[in-house]
């Protein structure tokens, strides 16, 4: 399995630019968890889903983020429009089963950096 | 709320002695417990977890960690340390919502 796989690794953009994060989970696992990472907030929720239907959004910092999960497959998260607080590390991540007491297998981040 | 609480922004510790990683909890009812790891530049990867049974949990690369009810605690241990264990280290609780909340890490050095 090639595990979690997000894109880009590295994306550099301008504020007021719209950015979009994707992310494909494990075949097989029902939940995925879009995490933020900083220096200053540590790791935070920002959102997840389970069998394509967003359950807790509570983390998602402000109306000009959203994520989406069209199929099992596939979820984006999107930023519109970046500011330079946005810079962070984006993890995707994944599992099967109960949320809160399987492994969720982490994808290898997206660092975005908004100018 | 659920929380964890990592006292440590960093651990030094020479190749080859033990180490700890210490790490507090704070839940209403049983406690489900977890360790990952950051290496740089990658993802979280999981390490162990505790959900019931013995106190001592073994895990990934030689890790291990002990459940303490008393003390509130879920310290992560290796009996010899490698300077390849250097990586960051965060603990993490399920919450009421079925959520992990992680703590903020502990940046764990092992000198040649």
């Amino acid at each position: 399995d090639a595990g979690v796989i997000q894109s880009p690794r590295h994306e550099v953009t301008e504020m007021g630019q719209e950015v979009t994060l994707r992310c494909k989970p494990i075949s097989g696992h029902d939940y995925l968890f879009w995490y933020r990472q900083t220096m200053m907030r540590g790791l935070e929720l920002l959102i997840y889903f389970n069998n394509n239907v967003p359950i807790d959004d509570s983390g998602m910092p402000e109306d000009r983020f959203s994520a989406k999960m069209p199929n099992a497959s596939f979820s984006t998260l999107k930023i519109q429009p970046s500011e330079p607080r946005d810079s962070a590390v984006y993890f995707c991540a994944s599992t099967q089963g109960l949320a809160g007491t399987d492994t969720q297998y982490f994808g290898p981040g997206t660092r975005l950096t908004v100018l | 709320a659920q929380s964890v609480a990592q006292p440590e922004d960093q651990v030094n510790v020479a190749e080859g002695n033990p180490l700890t990683v210490k790490c507090t909890y704070s839940v209403s009812g049983n406690p489900y417990l977890f360790w990952y790891v950051q290496y740089p530049n990658r993802g979280l990867q999981f390490l162990l977890k505790y959900i019931t049974g013995d106190n001592l949990v073994k895990g990934s690369y030689g890790f291990e960690a002990e459940f303490n009810k008393s003390q509130t605690s879920f310290h992560l241990k290796k009996p010899s340390a490698l300077v390849s264990d250097s990586a960051l280290y965060f603990c993490a609780v399920r919450d009421n919502t079925d959520k992990l909340i992680f703590g903020t890490g502990t940046r764990l050095q092992v000198f040649p």
